[in-house]
């Protein structure tokens, strides 16, 4: 079975400084991992990937996310915070499960940009 | 060009209460995934289409739930006399290969919220 963990519920971050969203990840064989955000009432939008290659990641909106092998980590990161990325975040993993490609979510974590 | 689109977005159904919730998918895209997001919870597996065929329906919470994609578009999410605890966000997701969550991003519509009283 594959499991996501977000363990931070809540981030905290003043505008322009940097910040990092929390991941770790359980999967038999090759994780494909990724992140999404969700804004109030929207749905789920892709911020970027990982699939194999080079271990950091870029997306979209400046954020990029390290994949640490060893860490079975995938935190997401943005150097300087702006107010509108306050959201809600949710970090996933896939791996291949029975015919289905589901993709098995975090419980998210809800980024508050001070300004 | 237009996402991916739910309706109704809110629900409200008194319990006992059978409700269809509808997914219109990207055109052309393959695979259409079923999500049910609890209160403060990650969107959590129900069920996946490639085309018509319905691949996998291991996360569907009971025999309550059925869904049907009957010409491999539109899907509708039907529940039958519905329960409190079914009261969620049900999300649709489609993506346009056949191996819609191994390395292709979902595509994600707004969701229905369904409150059941």
């Amino acid at each position: 079975a594959q499991s996501v963990a977000q363990p931070e519920d809540q981030v905290n971050v003043a505008e322009g400084n940097p910040l990092t969203v929390k991941c770790t990840y359980s999967v038999s064989g090759n994780p494909y991992l990724f992140w999404y955000v969700q804004y109030p009432n929207r749905g789920l939008q892709f911020l970027l990937k990982y699939i194999t290659g080079d271990n950091l990641v870029k997306g979209s909106y400046g954020f990029e996310a390290e994949f640490n092998k060893s860490q079975t980590s995938f935190h997401l990161k943005k150097p300087s915070a702006l107010v509108s990325d306050s959201a809600l975040y949710f970090c996933a993993v896939s791996a291949l499960s029975g015919s289905a490609r589901q993709l098995t979510f975090g419980s998210g974590t809800q980024l508050t940009v001070l300004p | 060009g237009a996402g991916v689109s739910q309706s109704p977005r809110y629900k409200v159904a008194k319990r006992g209460q059978d409700v269809a919730l509808r997914c219109d998918p990207i055109s052309g895209h393959v695979s259409l995934f079923w999500y049910q997001q609890a209160l403060g919870q990650g969107p959590e597996f129900l069920t996946y289409f490639q085309n018509e065929a319905q691949l996998d329906k291991s996360g569907l919470p009971s025999d309550r739930f059925f869904a049907e994609r009957p010409e491999g578009s539109v899907s509708t999410l039907k529940i039958q006399r519905t329960q409190q605890e079914d009261s969620a966000v049900y999300l649709c997701a489609s993506s346009p290969r056949t191996s819609g969550g191994l390395g292709n991003e979902q595509f994600f519509g707004p969701g229905t919220r369904l409150t059941v009283l």
